[in-house]
């Protein structure tokens, strides 16, 4: 397994607008999963996608996935105060059977 | 009501003493993981079972322990011989081990005085 890197560490925005949050990698991967973490509790998967996918979307969320750059990035849309989280990215090797996270993206959504 | 339930949410020890933390699952997931985070940290694997009576060590298994003598139930033990073990533990499982997306538990938090 390998570690993604969020980049930025923190992001804080206005309510209403977009959030972009963007992970890099180093060896070729299987899949890509993006997760959610609220405040002192677990996380919550978001999207997997594939390394032969481009884009996937899911409601508010967009993650795109450049092999070539070995990075992708996960766009909330019209974000709310309670998307208000750290975000992770979690590369997974082709054949890996354990998933390793970085320190995250931590959003902040103000009113 | 299905999911992964981890038990006690908040946990106080004295140094010294071993503690077990719970997770039990009804997703019927042959795999189990569990995580140790840190304040600002992100997530650090502890051990994974990939199924019934099978486990292995993650990154930072010294002073720990697990059993999986159930396919719903994967119990961490933390021993004495770990040397900083208040944190925030977090258990998660998935269908299989390899790929899939896990599905985590609400968490414990352990502090050890």
């Amino acid at each position: 397994s390998q570690q993604g890197e969020e980049d930025p560490q923190a992001l804080s925005i206005q309510e209403g607008e977009n959030a972009t949050m963007n992970c890099s990698y180093k060896t070729s991967i299987n899949n890509l999963q993006w997760y959610r973490q609220n405040s002192g509790r677990g996380l919550v998967h978001l999207i997997l996608i594939r390394s032969n996918e481009r884009e996937k979307h899911s409601g508010r969320l967009r993650v795109t996935l450049d092999t070539s750059k070995k990075s992708s990035s996960l766009l909330i849309t019209a974000s709310r105060a309670a998307d208000t989280a750290s975000y992770f990215c979690a590369p997974v090797t082709g054949g890996g059977n354990k998933l390793t996270f970085g320190t995250g993206t931590q959003l902040k959504v103000e009113l | 009501d299905g999911g992964i339930t981890q038990s006690p949410k908040y946990l106080f020890r004295k140094e010294g003493q071993n503690v077990t933390l719970s997770c039990e699952q009804n997703l019927n997931h042959d795999a189990m993981y569990w995580y140790r985070q840190d304040p600002g940290q992100g997530l650090r694997l502890i051990y994974y079972s990939q199924i019934v009576n099978d486990f292995q060590k993650g990154d930072i298994a010294e002073g720990y322990s697990v059993s999986r003598e159930k396919k719903e139930s994967f119990p961490l033990t933390v021993t004495s011989a770990q040397k900083n073990p208040t944190a925030f533990y977090l258990c998660a499982s998935s269908i299989q081990a390899v790929s899939y997306e896990q599905y985590f538990g609400p968490g414990t938090r352990l502090t050890v005085t």
